[in-house]
């Protein structure tokens, strides 16, 4: 157990939806980072929070957004949704304190657009 | 456009043998290198890292080699164990903590 959380574990919807993904990090972590693995890719990495602003962002589509509220959980919003989009989610957190730290992901939210 | 790139999806081997899983990346500024191991239903977890001033790191059965001028780098196990069996991502940077993944390869021991 990474003591990374993630809700909800799987997620259907449907084109054109919106859903929002959650993530606490490990006690302590203050850094938050969100990748998307689709079928066949590596992870990819979308965005990094730290302490609650944008650290750094990477492959995310406009139609997606994430925030890290003052508890320091994140959510990444995912709307307009395309089949495309259909992949695995993930979060990771880190303590944010220096480089090169090692990510601890969470389990993963499973998404299937329909 | 993936820059970093582990090309054989799958690997089988026997149990007690070496493990040889392979990863080449094509960004040159890259000089922080991972392998992360991933069970079904979890999450990635952190294996072994090396940095580009090392052209080797060990860390019990597992060892990493770093080819800089190939661009190329390389996980061994040694010995392979059943539990081993996972899929393996090798991770670069090239600053701070941003990585780029690799899409895998899934290390099959056979008992």
């Amino acid at each position: 157990d990474s003591g990374v959380t993630q809700t909800p574990k799987h997620l259907i919807t449907a084109t054109g939806q919106r859903v929002t993904l959650r993530c606490s990090p490990r006690s302590g972590d203050l850094s938050v980072y969100w990748y998307q693995q689709s079928l066949d890719q590596g992870l990819q990495f979308l965005i990094q929070y730290y302490n609650g602003e944008e650290r750094a962002k990477g492959n995310i589509l406009e139609r997606f957004s994430a925030q890290q509220f003052p508890d320091l959980h994140s959510e990444l919003n995912l709307s307009s949704l395309e089949l495309g989009d259909s992949a695995l989610y993930f979060c990771a957190s880190s303590p944010g304190t220096g480089e090169r730290e090692t990510q601890y992901f969470g389990p993963g939210t499973r998404l299937l657009v329909l | 456009d993936q820059q970093v790139k582990q090309n054989s999806p799958s690997l089988s081997v026997q149990e007690g043998r070496i493990s040889i899983l392979n990863c080449d990346y094509t960004n040159s500024m890259f000089d922080y290198f991972l392998w992360y191991k991933k069970y079904p239903a979890e999450g990635p977890t952190f294996l072994i890292s090396i940095s580009s001033i090392k052209d080797k790191n060990e860390d019990g059965r597992f060892t990493v080699f770093l080819n800089k001028s190939a661009k190329h780098l390389s996980l061994h196990i040694v010995p392979s164990q059943p539990g081993d069996s996972a899929v393996y991502f090798c991770a670069a940077s090239a600053f701070g903590n941003q990585f780029y993944f690799g899409t895998g390869t899934s290390l099959t021991v056979i008992p």
